[in-house]
Formats: C-alpha cells, sequence, structure tokens
C-alpha cells in the first residue's frame, strides 16, 4: 500500500542547529502531511502541501514537495530541545485518509 | 480548536476482558473518525473508519467482530476490544476529520495493556 518513508529514521543534533528530515512515496498523491508525535501522546498535524505545491512555511518549518522523485523535505530551523519528537510523513492517496511511515525520531541536546 | 479527546488515557485489564475507548471532537463535528493502533517505535496502522450512523469500514486484517466501532454521534465514536488478550496490548488512537476537510486531528491515545 502507499506509504511515505521517512529517512533518517533517527536524527540527534544541537539545539540551534537545523534538522532536515526526508519522506519518500511511491505513487502519485493528493497531498503530503507532516505530523509530529511527542513519546506516548497522540499526533499534531504541522503542515499539509498539496501536490500542485512545492514549497511551504510555518514558523520555523519549512516543508518542500517534489512531486517528480515522489519526495518531501521537513526542515525545522534554529532546533530547540521542545522539538524532540517523532515526525511522520502521511501522504494522501485514499481521499483525505493519510497513510503513514514509520517516522523520524529526533533528538535534539541542549 | 479542533480539539479531540479519548477516555481512558490509560488502561489495563485481565485477558478475557472487553474493554471501551471513547473517542471526542470536542469543538467540531465530526462526520468520519478514524482508528489506528500503533506498535512502540512504529507507524500508525489504520484499523477502521468510521462514518457517523452508518457502519464502519474495517481494513485488512482487522477482526470487526474484535474490534467493535460505534460512531453513534456526530463528537464521538467508540472503540470496544473484546475479549482482550495480550497481543492486544498497544497504544489505540483516534482521530476526527470535520466535513469535507483534509486534515485529521488527533486525539492523545489510549495505552491498553491486557495482563
Amino acid at each position: 500500500s502507499q506509504q511515505g518513508e521517512e529517512d533518517p529514521q533517527a536524527l540527534s543534533i544541537q539545539e540551534g542547529e537545523n534538522a532536515t528530515m526526508n519522506c519518500s512515496y511511491k505513487t502519485s498523491i493528493n497531498n503530503l502531511q507532516w505530523y509530529r508525535q511527542n513519546s506516548g501522546r497522540g499526533l499534531v498535524h504541522l503542515i499539509l502541501i498539496r501536490s500542485n505545491e512545492r514549497e511551504k512555511h510555518s514558523g520555523r518549518l519549512r516543508v518542500t514537495l517534489d512531486t517528480s522523485k515522489k519526495s518531501s523535505s521537513l526542515l525545522i530551523t534554529a532546533s530547540r530541545a521542545a522539538d524532540t519528537a517523532s515526525y511522520f510523513c502521511a501522504t494522501g492517496d485514499r481521499g483525505y485518509i493519510p497513510t503513514f511511515g514509520r517516522g523520524t525520531s529526533l533528538i535534539v541536546h541542549p | 480548536g479542533a480539539v479531540v479527546s479519548q477516555h481512558p488515557s490509560r488502561v489495563i485489564c485481565k485477558s478475557g476482558t472487553s474493554v471501551k475507548i471513547e473517542c471526542r471532537s470536542l469543538d467540531f463535528q465530526a462526520t468520519t473518525m478514524f482508528w489506528y493502533r500503533q506498535f512502540p517505535k512504529q507507524s500508525l496502522m489504520l484499523m477502521a473508519t468510521s462514518n457517523e450512523g452508518s457502519k464502519a469500514t474495517y481494513e485488512q486484517g482487522v477482526e470487526k467482530d474484535k474490534f467493535l466501532i460505534n460512531h453513534a454521534s456526530l463528537t464521538l465514536s467508540t472503540l470496544t476490544v473484546t475479549s482482550a488478550h495480550p497481543e492486544d496490548s498497544s497504544f489505540y488512537i483516534c482521530s476526527a476529520v470535520a466535513g469535507g476537510k483534509e486534515t485529521q486531528y488527533f486525539g492523545p491515545g489510549t495505552r491498553l495493556l491486557v495482563l
């Protein structure tokens, strides 16, 4: 089934550095969404980018989408310890039901 | 806005008992709710899609008689794990979508431990 796959699986950085996570998928999509999950909690929707968009910003987040390469990236600038979480991409290929990848575990050291 | 709650947040039960988990959209009407299951350090696995007033649509491999879903109103869906076994221990997360919208809003999840 269609599924976004995040890369890397784990990322460890220092506070203030930028964090980049990538997501690849296999078939055509309507949209791609990024979510954040703190340990043992639900998911928080970060940003949605549609298939006809190439880049989107929200605060310290920047998302790009390259449909020719079937990939997306999430950039968190000037990271903070509070950004420590797992980040998932979800591809919207079944109407609006996103299909999740395994996630990238981000640790930001203070 | 767009808050989804789940109750309980944690539950421990004995093998063979049934457990009901509630998912509520607090400030919007959810025409569709989804139930996911997540194992440690794994992705979310969609179990079923629930539309208000109709039967839930289960994903392949999910036993509908074991995981009973009821979406009785536009703000409440329930998942009942019947005759729970230790392998049902997991993190169950619901999400809700308002009519015509694309964004899912997730509940905080319910940790189920079956002894």
